[in-house]
């Protein structure tokens, strides 16, 4: 079945630490984005890539960081920078015509993050 | 900031009824997009009713969407237990096309 994975599903991290969330599709959709979920405030977007080797800031990248090697691939690193990093962390992707199109996005079953 | 802002913030009610959820964004959409979310999940993709699309329907699922007062609702009939789980509109506006999610609404429906 198609569909995206994230990995790992519970993940702590000590101060001063960078951790990597992992996100993998196999649904061949060019897009994909990371969303930040705090309790009582939604999603909010981090970063998105519309293509290989291409991405962008989202509403709060800071202390994030990105990369899109593969299509399949969007790995989330939280840098000790991110002073707040608590929280449920969800990974999505669409059709390339759903980022600017009218696809919906498909969502993998997150990662929550704690300090410890 | 929030483009999409959800109503009632929680909703209890008993299996077989139905739950309207309502929704109103700020700017002009694209499309608006209904999503649900069990607990400890990721979203899952409802219903997408485009700007030109006034009502839609999907199974249970009725939305209705009023561009002249921006806002828009998602009608669930015969509510089952099962549809315990909460409910996210999420405007879709702009050139860059972003997707804005509201903050959920928390469906219980008590069997």
């Amino acid at each position: 079945d198609g569909g995206i994975t994230q990995s790992p599903k519970y993940l702590f991290r000590k101060e001063g630490q960078n951790v990597t969330l992992s996100c993998e599709q196999n649904l061949n959709h060019d897009a994909m984005y990371w969303y930040r979920q705090d309790p009582g405030q939604g999603l909010r977007l981090i970063y998105y890539s519309q293509i290989v080797n291409d991405f962008q800031k989202g509403d709060i990248a800071e202390g994030y960081s990105v990369s899109r090697e593969k299509k399949e691939s969007f790995p989330l690193t939280v840098t000790s920078a991110q002073k707040n990093p608590t929280a449920f962390y969800l990974c999505a992707s669409s059709t390339g015509q759903g980022a600017r199109g009218n696809q919906p996005q498909h969502f993998g079953d997150g990662t929550r993050l704690s300090i410890l | 900031s929030q483009q999409g802002e959800e109503d009632p913030q929680a909703l209890s009610i008993q299996e077989g009824e139905n739950a309207t959820m309502n929704c109103s964004y700020k700017t002009s959409i694209n499309n608006l997009q209904w999503y649900r979310q069990n607990s400890g999940r990721g979203l899952v993709h409802l219903i997408l009713i485009r700007s030109n699309e006034r009502e839609k329907h999907s199974g249970r699922l009725r939305v209705t969407l009023d561009t002249s007062k921006k806002s828009s609702s998602l009608l669930i009939t015969a509510s089952r237990a099962a549809d315990t789980a909460s409910y996210f509109c999420a405007a879709l506006t702009g050139a860059n096309s972003k997707l804005t999610f509201g903050k959920g609404i928390t469906l219980s429906v008590r069997p």
